[in-house]
């Protein structure tokens, strides 16, 4: 299987910052990685696709790069509606893994 | 608008048997796989499996083969995960996603509202 590590489980900023949320897999998944954000008792929510394409509706603060083996989101502007977990998961190959989450608090 | 709407939140025994239901709705419900994910509460997300509604095809963890079933029921346009042999370890929020078929479109784009299930004597 597939590993997904991201590294920050917790992440404190405030609004305003700007900020990045690593994830490495433990083998090539090329660009086959998403991103999902999570509030609490809710369903994630689909953020990104294929490393860095933006779903449809997501603020264009939002933004991801990467490719292999180490990816990265980031967040221009810290607005309040963006305190949550932030999961990243491959779709390289099964099983779907995902990264454990990091969560972006409030400083 | 898709929609996966998901059955209610259920109390379970252990070693018991569970079966939850996901409805879709605002597309074919044959052109997209539906996976279920699973969360402990305060934990990650975890795959269990897939099945591809055209041909009921499945594929789930290793982890849970041999104690899950996913089916379809077409006419209903539902999606049923039977999880067998329940233990407490098996208490979390089950959701159900769907994605396109090909490799490279498996990111889970839309979510039902999760289900909770609780293993407990």
């Amino acid at each position: 299987d597939i590993q997904m590590t991201q590294t920050r489980s917790t992440l404190s900023a405030s609004v305003g910052d700007r900020v990045t949320i690593s994830c490495r897999a433990s083998q090539n998944i090329k660009i086959w990685l998403a991103w999902y954000q999570q509030k609490q008792g809710k369903a994630p929510k689909l953020l990104i696709y294929k490393a860095s394409t933006l779903d449809a509706g997501v603020p264009s603060r939002f933004s991801a790069s990467g490719s292999g083996t180490e990816f990265t989101l980031t967040i221009s502007s810290l607005q309040p509606d963006d305190f949550a977990t932030y999961y990243c998961q491959q779709y390289n190959s099964f099983p779907l893994t995902f990264g454990q989450g990091t969560k972006l608090d409030l400083k | 608008e898709v929609q996966l709407v998901q059955s209610g939140a259920e109390v379970q025994k252990p070693g018991s048997t569970l079966k939850i239901s996901c409805k879709v709705s605002g597309y074919t419900f044959t052109d997209y796989y539906i996976h279920w994910v699973r969360q402990a509460p305060g934990g990650g997300l975890e795959w269990v499996g897939l099945l591809d509604p055209e041909d009921g095809e499945t594929r789930y963890a290793e982890k849970f083969q041999g104690r899950v079933t996913i089916i379809a029921d077409r006419s209903e346009e539902t999606v049923y995960l039977e999880l067998r042999t329940l233990t407490s370890e098996d208490s979390a929020f089950y959701y159900c996603s769907n994605t396109g078929s090909s490799a490279i479109t498996r990111y889970l784009q839309y979510w039902g509202q999760g289900t909770l299930v609780s293993v407990s004597s």
